[in-house]
């Protein structure tokens, strides 16, 4: 059974650090990833889809790479700004058309 | 603008009432599905459907029901029968396998919180 875990629960940096999100996966064999930014009380908004034979993807100050064998995938943020603050979750399809598997979230604060 | 609509944002329910959240999508998307989120529980998968008039339980089906008349929505409900139904309900759509190439990237709508009295 896939189980999707992201560590740590919660992260504080200052303004204009680089940082590195983590989400480890049980099964190697995946369909997709993908990130996911939450705000409170609100829906959530894709960042990133990385496919299976992808390595990363890239968008804006945004990175995430995949390494099946290891199962784990990184998200990472360049030059944080306080709009980042959020709380980040990871998700992995183990087959075309089937459910995706959630990690808990990291919440993530850049402080001023 | 394309996009997912759930309604209402915010709903109380008295206990042993039904109530059916909304979940209208204009993205021509087939599949579609409902997730309950709760604080520290991550995301639980309802129910899902990958066509229209089809549909499958998820991990936590039991006092939900839904329908699958249109593609464009997919309505939930929240039966008696469920013990705790206070929780953020958030609905999510993809283009689906009858769709032809399907990258399985995942939108959301705003969600639904339902507090019960």
């Amino acid at each position: 059974k896939q189980e999707v875990t992201q560590i740590p629960a919660a992260l504080s940096v200052p303004e204009g650090e680089n940082l590195v999100l983590n989400c480890s996966f049980t099964d190697s064999a995946i369909y997709n990833l993908q990130w996911f930014r939450q705000d409170p009380g609100k829906g959530l908004t894709s960042l990133l889809l990385i496919q299976s034979s992808q390595r990363e993807q890239t968008s804006g100050r945004l990175n995430a790479s995949l390494d099946k064998s290891s199962g784990r995938s990184t998200l990472y943020i360049a030059a944080s700004q306080p709009g980042d603050s959020a709380t980040y979750l990871c998700a992995v399809r183990n087959n075309q058309g089937g459910k995706l598997i959630f990690g808990q979230g990291t919440e993530l604060s850049v402080k001023p | 603008d394309g996009g997912i609509t759930q309604s209402p944002k915010y709903l109380f329910r008295k206990e042993g009432q039904n109530v059916t959240l909304s979940c209208e999508q204009n993205l021509n998307h087939d599949a579609m599905y409902w997730y309950r989120q709760d604080p520290g529980q991550g995301l639980r998968l309802i129910y899902y459907s990958q066509i229209v008039n089809d549909f499958q339980k998820g991990d936590i089906a039991e006092g939900y029901s839904v329908s699958r008349e249109k593609k464009e929505s997919f309505p939930l409900t929240v039966t008696s029968a469920q013990k705790n139904p206070t929780a953020f309900y958030l609905c999510a759509s993809t283009p689906g396998l009858a769709g032809g190439q399907d990258t399985g990237e995942l939108f959301f709508g705003e969600g639904s919180r339902l507090t019960v009295l």
